[in-house]
Order: C-alpha cells, then sequence, then structure tokens
C-alpha cells in the first residue's frame, strides 16, 4: 500500500497560465476528492468522485476548475488563468466505498505569481 | 448543515505536559467525526475517528479524544505532549464529504 500521492509537489505559474494536477489514490479506493486548503484555514472540500463519476461539485469549483477521473483510478485537477487567488494547497483523498475514513496525499502547493 | 469550530488558535505546552484541543461541532444527527494532524507543508494523517460507540476513542502517537454529545465536542487529549507532536491539528466531520476546523496550531516548548 502506497498511500496517495500527488504530483508535482510544488507548482510555481504565472497569472493567466493553465496548470494540472494529478492525483493517484490508493488502489481499489473508489472514490476519490479534492480540497484546497489556504493559509491559516482547514481544507475546504471542492469535488468528489465515485469510479469515474463525478458526484458532487463545490460552489468554490468556478467555472476555470475541471476534475477529471477518466478510468475510475487517478484524477486530475486542472486550473484554467489562474489568479493569485488560486493561490493554496490542493490536496487529494481517497476512500473506499462505504468508508468514511479519508486518506490524504502529501498535496500539491500551487503559487500563482 | 455541518460546521466544526475549533476555538483556539494556536496553543503552546511544555514538553511533557499534558493537552487538551477542544472542538465543537454542529451536526442533526449522529456525526462522524475525525481528528487529523499536519505537519509543515505536508498532507494530513488522520489521528483517531469516532462512528459510534465507546465515547473515549484511542488513536495514534498516544493520543485519545472523547465523544460529548450533551456539549457537542469532541475534545483531542494527550497525557505528555513530546516536542515532535508540534504541527497543525484539525477536527473534522462527515457527511459525504469533511468538512474542518480552521486548526490548532500546536507550539512546544522545551
Amino acid at each position: 500500500d502506497t498511500g496517495v500521492s500527488q504530483d508535482p509537489r510544488h507548482k510555481i505559474t504565472k497569472r493567466g497560465q493553465n496548470v494540472t494536477f494529478r492525483c493517484d489514490p490508493i488502489s481499489e479506493h473508489n472514490r476519490l476528492y479534492w480540497y484546497r486548503q489556504t493559509l491559516g484555514q482547514g481544507p475546504e472540500f471542492l469535488t468528489y468522485f465515485q469510479n469515474e463519476a463525478q458526484l458532487e461539485k463545490s460552489r468554490l469549483l468556478s467555472d476555470r476548475f475541471s476534475a477529471e477521473r477518466p478510468k475510475g483510478s487517478f484524477s486530475t485537477l486542472e486550473i484554467q488563468r489562474t489568479e493569485q487567488g488560486d493561490s493554496a494547497m490542493y490536496l487529494c483523498a481517497s476512500s473506499p466505498t462505504l468508508e468514511e475514513t479519508q486518506y490524504f496525499g502529501p498535496g500539491t502547493r500551487l503559487l500563482v505569481l | 448543515a455541518q460546521s466544526v469550530t475549533q476555538p483556539d488558535i494556536h496553543i503552546t505546552v511544555s514538553e511533557g505536559a499534558s493537552l487538551e484541543l477542544r472542538c465543537n461541532y454542529s451536526y442533526g444527527a449522529t456525526p462522524y467525526l475525525f481528528w487529523y494532524v499536519q505537519s509543515p507543508g505536508q498532507g494530513l494523517q488522520l489521528l483517531l475517528k469516532y462512528f459510534s460507540g465507546d465515547t473515549l476513542v484511542q488513536g495514534i502517537k498516544g493520543f485519545e479524544a472523547e465523544f460529548k454529545r450533551s456539549q457537542s465536542s469532541f475534545n483531542l487529549r494527550k497525557p505528555s505532549v513530546h516536542w515532535s507532536d508540534a504541527a497543525e491539528y484539525f477536527c473534522a466531520t462527515y457527511g459525504n464529504k469533511l468538512v474542518f476546523g480552521a486548526g490548532t496550531i500546536l507550539r512546544v516548548k522545551s
């Protein structure tokens, strides 16, 4: 069991650029979650998948954000036309279906200049 | 809607002293409650969880938490803090997604 992995760990980009983050969940975990964490705050829910189906999206997920999980395994989170307010830690978590415990990856820290 | 409040933003304790971090939740039904710990620049590690049953829950690293329905609380405790416990601690509740408190930063002085 290798745990949840995220790539890259750090990303610096200029305002207006697009960025994409990847999350590899724990093998056989059907549910995958994305959270965003800004400085001094707890993580905030963005979206989650049950296998390849995106079942819920937060209002925090503006139309510049898109998430996919095409084969029900890894997931990508893309931010288009990044803004300075997008600077945050993006956390991915996974869990087996019907289990409430979520296991988190190390996060991707995004800095938008 | 679910919510979690962690009243203390920072707490400083001496190494070897006891620790209690406060957490209050708001949820209509029986809550699922969690404590996670986050070291600087890292993801979250699960310390312990409460779903039902015994209201005193044991976790990893010597931590425990007690669920008190009458007080809507789920406070985290440790009898003797180690310098390596310095980190940020998050309480969370679950209702198809996790809802976190704002966190408590623990500083340990030697």
